[in-house]
């Protein structure tokens, strides 16, 4: 009972560090998302996957990348690590239909 | 971008109360859904409105989308602490990229 996995759970970065977030499902999903989310705010969509090899930007993409090599992993880029980018990084798939999204736990980003 | 306001933006209320928060937009959803996130972890799917008018009953919860599917509400009986969470409405794209756009959130505590 896997389903969305994301590591790390938390983590500091220095301003201008790099780092990946990873996220993995075992739900053979073929749709899967990159969000932020800010304190007392809701999720923004920072990029998303339709299916191995085929991603594109969302609403907030700027300062990120992402691949999709395979179906169960879509793991996020941050390059060079700024203030702004500090937030809770959620990352999500889900089956054409029904249409439900599964989320992971998060990973909690501060970047100083 | 479709533009989705949530309110209240917080609520505080006494066990055994009812209660009701609200999801508008300027513009027509072709579907809607609402999540549950409690603290630390990742939204949870509560319902997916598809049909203006529609009313959908989960236990102590009902769900409403207008009959213009521009707004939608979700009404708790006889709250209880367990309700306790950050509820969101999200509405679905109607392309195939399938996306979700959040809005900001109604943040519940239910008090003993």
């Amino acid at each position: 009972n896997a389903g969305v996995t994301q590591t790390p759970k938390f983590r500091i970065l220095k301003i201008g560090q790099s780092m990946t977030l990873q996220c993995t499902q075992d739900m053979n999903h073929n749709y899967m998302y990159w969000y932020r989310q800010d304190p007392g705010m809701g999720l923004k969509l920072i990029y998303y996957s339709v299916g191995a090899g085929i991603t594109d930007k969302g609403e907030v993409p700027n300062g990120y990348n992402v691949s999709r090599s395979t179906t169960e992993d879509f793991p996020l880029r941050l390059e060079l690590a700024a203030p702004s980018q500090t937030s809770v990084y959620f990352c999500a798939s889900s089956s054409a239909n029904p249409y439900e999204q599964y989320f992971g736990p998060g990973t909690r980003l501060t970047v100083t | 971008t479709q533009l989705l306001e949530q309110s209240p933006q917080f609520l505080s209320i006494q066990e055994g109360e009812n209660l009701t928060v609200y999801c508008n937009s300027s513009s027509v959803f072709s579907s809607l859904q609402w999540y549950r996130q409690e603290p630390g972890e990742g939204p949870v799917l509560l319902v997916t409105v598809v049909t203006g008018g529609e009313v959908k009953k989960l236990k102590r919860l009902t769900f409403q989308f207008g009959d213009a599917r521009k707004d939608s509400s979700l009404h708790i009986t006889a709250a209880q602490p367990g309700d306790t969470g950050l509820y969101l409405c999200a509405a679905i794209s109607s392309g195939s990229a399938r996306q979700l756009t959040f809005g900001s959130g109604t943040q519940l505590t239910v008090l003993p």
